[in-house]
């Protein structure tokens, strides 16, 4: 059974910087396409990042270009995001998803990242 | 980057109602559509992918249909545990955008 569990999320001000954890089980965060999906509260859902397969790039909304830093570690089965430069509008839930170009299969449960002075 | 246009925004249903949602891209996207329904405060599910076909589980009750840049979801004999809010995706390129959602309520 496919498991996402994600976990790293808190309060952090402005400028900030967190690093995001999804803990990946029944399956190989190595050779899968894996994506963050985040969701600001009370709105929509926005792709963050993600691998589109196990040898592609990593791709990156505009809105987080060059602020954050898609990594995975296949040795702990884990996908991270590194958030740098955080800004007041990156407050969302944050949900680590499995799945590419056929959709998003698989969930976490979202971890909530807010971003206050 | 590709923009994905939800209509309506919201509707009312009532048990038993067919229900048809809409999506248009604003550029081609093959057949790279899919659907996702959310329930407030759960991470979204896997409805429909590649325009059509029916993720693993998932009641024959949705259908997804259409083609470029129209695609629609119906649900058809709506039950109490569909409402909740629906969104359609791209992921023909990236970044794989989705519809702003639709709110199913009673």
């Amino acid at each position: 059974e496919v498991q996402l569990l994600e976990s790293g999320g808190g309060l952090v001000q402005p400028g900030g910087s967190l690093r995001l954890s999804c803990e990946a089980s029944g399956f190989s965060v190595g050779s899968s396409a894996m994506s963050w999906v985040r969701q600001a509260p009370g709105k929509g859902l926005e792709w963050v990042s993600g691998f589109t397969t196990s040898t592609a790039g990593t791709y990156y909304a505009d809105a987080v270009q060059g602020r954050f830093t898609i990594s995975r570690d296949t040795s702990k089965n884990n996908l991270h995001l590194q958030m740098n430069s955080l800004r007041v509008e990156d407050t969302a839930v944050y949900f680590c998803a499995k799945g590419g170009g056929g959709g998003f299969a698989s969930w976490g449960q979202g971890t909530l990242v807010t971003v206050a002075s | 980057d590709i923009q994905m246009t939800q209509s309506p925004s919201s509707l009312s249903a009532s048990v038993g109602d067919r229900v048809t949602i809409t999506c248009r891209a604003s550029q081609s996207i093959a057949s790279y559509l899919n659907w996702y329904q959310q329930k407030p405060g759960k991470a979204p599910k896997l409805l429909i992918y590649a325009v059509s076909s029916l993720q693993s589980g998932v009641p024959s009750r949705f259908r997804g249909s259409g083609s470029g840049p129209d695609f629609s979801l119906t649900i058809n004999s709506l039950q109490p545990e569909d409402f909740a809010t629906y969104y359609c995706q791209q992921s023909y390129s990236t970044p794989w955008t989705f519809g702003q959602g639709t709110k199913v309520e009673i």
